[in-house]
């Protein structure tokens, strides 16, 4: 079955600590997208890719870094700059661009220890 | 600004009961709206698309509605299952551009039996 699959689906970082989401669809979309989803807040963009070896800064993209060497592919690396980053990460994809809807997985909660 | 509001923040229905969940946006030119059923720590999985001409579609006992001129949505259950306890969340995409998709916050609902 097509699908993305997110790992892991828990992780813990120590301050300090820069931790990688992994984040891989095997249904031939070209765009891929980082949300990141705090409780009582609509999901927040944090990078997005519509093209292989080309990404984008969404609008909470600092603390953050990506790269999209594979299209089939989008890890999001969350560095020590990123001084909250305790959430639930969510990895998405479109054949195209957002318009098409998205197919999400099934998302990574990072807590800071 | 685009905004998407949702109301209800939270719901708590009798099980075959009901409910009606309600999707207010501001956001211009407007694309398309869609509806998202979000199972906790899940990904969200969608229910929904309605474009500016569409005013009603179905998926089972899900019904949305669109009112493009006052810009509102409802989403509509019947016959409440334990299963439909989960967040809704309200999605409007701003034209075709990639970046542009708004969230709305999503109304939790509990099924109580």
């Amino acid at each position: 079955d097509g699908g993305i699959t997110q790992s892991p689906k828990y992780l813990f970082r120590k301050e300090g600590q820069n931790v990688t989401l992994s984040c891989e669809q095997n249904l031939n979309h070209d765009a891929m997208y980082w949300y990141r989803q705090d409780p009582g807040q609509g999901l927040r963009l944090i990078y997005y890719s519509q093209i292989v070896n080309d990404f984008q800064k969404g609008d909470i993209a600092e603390g953050y870094s990506v790269s999209r060497e594979k299209k089939e592919s989008f890890p999001l690396t969350v560095t020590s700059a990123q001084k909250n980053p305790t959430a639930f990460y969510l990895c998405a994809s479109t054949p195209r661009g957002q318009g098409y809807g998205y197919t999400f997985g099934s998302g990574t909660r990072l807590t800071v220890v | 600004k685009n905004q998407v509001e949702q109301s209800p923040q939270s719901l708590i229905i009798l099980e075959g009961k009901n409910c009606t969940l309600q999707c207010n946006y501001t956001v211009s030119p407007f694309s398309n709206l869609r509806w998202y059923k979000q199972d906790t720590g899940r990904g969200p999985v969608s229910l929904t698309i309605m474009t500016f001409s569409e005013n009603t579609k179905s998926n089972g006992r899900y019904t949305a509605t669109l009112d493009a001129d006052t810009k509102q949505s409802s989403l509509h259950i019947t016959a409440s299952q334990l299963s439909d306890s989960a967040s809704y969340i309200c999605v409007v995409s701003q034209g075709s551009s990639a970046s542009k998709i708004i969230f709305g916050s999503g109304t939790r609902l509990s099924i109580r039996p």
